[in-house]
């Protein structure tokens, strides 16, 4: 199984600034996606990143607040722009998915806006 | 949009219950996994069923897919506080998106 490295694990960042989170995997992956989670709740999907061309991004979230790079195969960076205390949650990649495929995770990189 | 809704939502039990977790859906899956997550980690594969009416065994945890592969239940025998956790179920398509019940947060007390 992929192990996927996922920084910074946690941050606590001013309103207005932005935080950029890094998903390193082990191995070439097709497919990765960013997810947001508030704790104790369930995933939502912000988008998928896409290798070599642009993120497809969910009902909800827009390209402006969530920039999404994806350089190559094994790699992934989301921005999550001008923070408010909404944005406050847990920040999770994934790679893998798909019919009968498990999805791996990173441990998710927990983010506080003062 | 596919909806699993998953129940209970919150479950406390003494250690050596016996307990079911559901998660139901008006929409067909090829395939339904569960996870369980830890505070601070991303949610681990427990298994994967992809077969309707298919039943697998991990220890203690037993799944079950529905004959239709809507439904799925996660029982587990002789709770221990080892079991504590956030348990997710997702449902995927043929269109490789995956679509996470609500959660059942489990807390087994010593």
């Amino acid at each position: 199984s992929a192990v996927i490295s996922q920084k910074p694990s946690r941050d606590i960042c001013q309103r207005g600034t932005s935080l950029t989170i890094q998903c390193q995997v082990d191995s070439q992956v097709t497919m990765m996606f960013w997810y947001r989670q508030q704790p104790g709740q369930s995933l939502t999907l912000i988008a998928t990143a896409n290798q070599g061309s642009e993120a497809t991004y969910e009902s909800g979230f827009v390209i402006d607040k969530f920039p999404i790079s994806r350089p190559n195969l094994t790699f992934s960076t989301l921005t999550v722009s001008n923070l408010s205390p909404e944005d406050s949650s847990i920040y999770l990649c994934s790679v893998g998915g798909g019919t009968a495929q498990p999805q791996h995770f990173g441990d998710g990189t927990r983010l506080s806006i003062l | 949009t596919q909806l699993l809704e998953q129940s209970p939502q919150f479950l406390s039990i003494q250690e050596g219950e016996n307990l079911t977790v559901y998660c139901n859906s008006s929409s067909v899956f090829s395939s339904l996994q569960w996870y369980r997550q830890e505070p601070g980690e991303g949610p681990v594969l427990l298994v994967t069923v992809v077969t309707g009416g298919e039943v697998k065994k991990l220890k203690r945890l037993t799944f079950q897919f529905g004959d239709a592969r809507k439904d799925s239940s996660l029982h587990i025998t002789a709770a221990q506080p080892g079991d504590t956790g956030l348990y997710l179920c997702a449902g995927h398509t043929n269109a490789g998106k995956s679509t996470f019940g609500d959660g059942t947060t489990l807390t087994v007390k010593p």
